[in-house]
């Protein structure tokens, strides 16, 4: 199966708050993709990040930042010292890129609500 | 600046009607798509061309129609057929047809049946 479960669809937190936002996913490919988007209320979704299966390695954006765990099949995304500004929904979605199978597999989207 | 356009933000149809939203980009971008987005069930793939003069269906390409006779242009109509076609959709476009290149979208259309 191939899938991408987000499995918090609503997180409300207070201004300077740390939030993190879980993705896991199902793939038996061994090359595959990970994003993750952010939708603000204007409706465009914003790419923020990509990471292949092959790279491991921790990222970190400013108050932003990826953890990313094979072992545990997860991509969790962490905003540190939250805004208002990063209220938005925040999509995971998962690529596979293996002949002719090229697709996105997104998530249902986690709702992020920082109140001032 | 480059980026894809979305055109109209809004549009009502009424029952029966045939509408075309539009999706323009400026990108240089080989590859387009369409989104449905509905709420809690994220975004489902509907039409994607990878090039000019050819397409392919998605997920969910009944009742939906696409043509690409322009590399900038990827017009989506919502035929008839489509039964419940209230929804929000996404125009996005790539660089290239590999994932590794993600993807840049436009900012909507909502449409709503009255």
């Amino acid at each position: 199966a191939q899938k991408v479960t987000q499995a918090q669809t609503e997180i409300s937190v207070v201004e300077k708050e740390d939030v993190t936002l879980d993705c896991v996913y199902e793939t038996r490919d061994t090359t595959y993709y990970l994003f993750w988007y952010k939708q603000p209320p204007s409706g465009e979704l914003v790419f923020l990040i990509r990471r292949n299966s092959f790279d491991e390695q921790n990222e970190i954006s400013g108050r932003y930042s990826w953890n990313f765990q094979k072992s545990t099949s997860s991509f969790n995304f962490t905003i540190t010292a939250s805004q208002v500004v990063d209220s938005a929904v925040y999509f995971c979605a998962l690529g596979l890129n293996a002949g002719n199978n090229r697709k996105l597999i997104w998530g249902l989207g986690t709702s992020l609500a920082v109140n001032p | 600046d480059g980026g894809i356009t979305q055109s109209p933000k809004y549009l009502f149809r009424k029952e029966g009607q045939n509408v075309t939203l539009s999706c323009e980009q400026n990108l240089n971008h080989d590859a387009m798509y369409w989104y449905r987005q509905d709420p809690g069930q994220g975004l489902r793939l509907i039409y994607y061309s990878q090039i000019v003069n050819d397409f392919q269906k998605g997920d969910i390409a009944e009742g939906y129609s696409v043509s690409r006779e322009k590399k900038e242009s990827f017009p989506l109509t919502v035929t008839s057929a489509q039964k419940n076609p209230t929804a929000f959709y996404l125009c996005a476009s790539s660089i290239g047809r590999q994932l590794f290149y993600g993807y840049t979208f436009g900012s909507g259309t909502r449409l709503t049946v009255v």
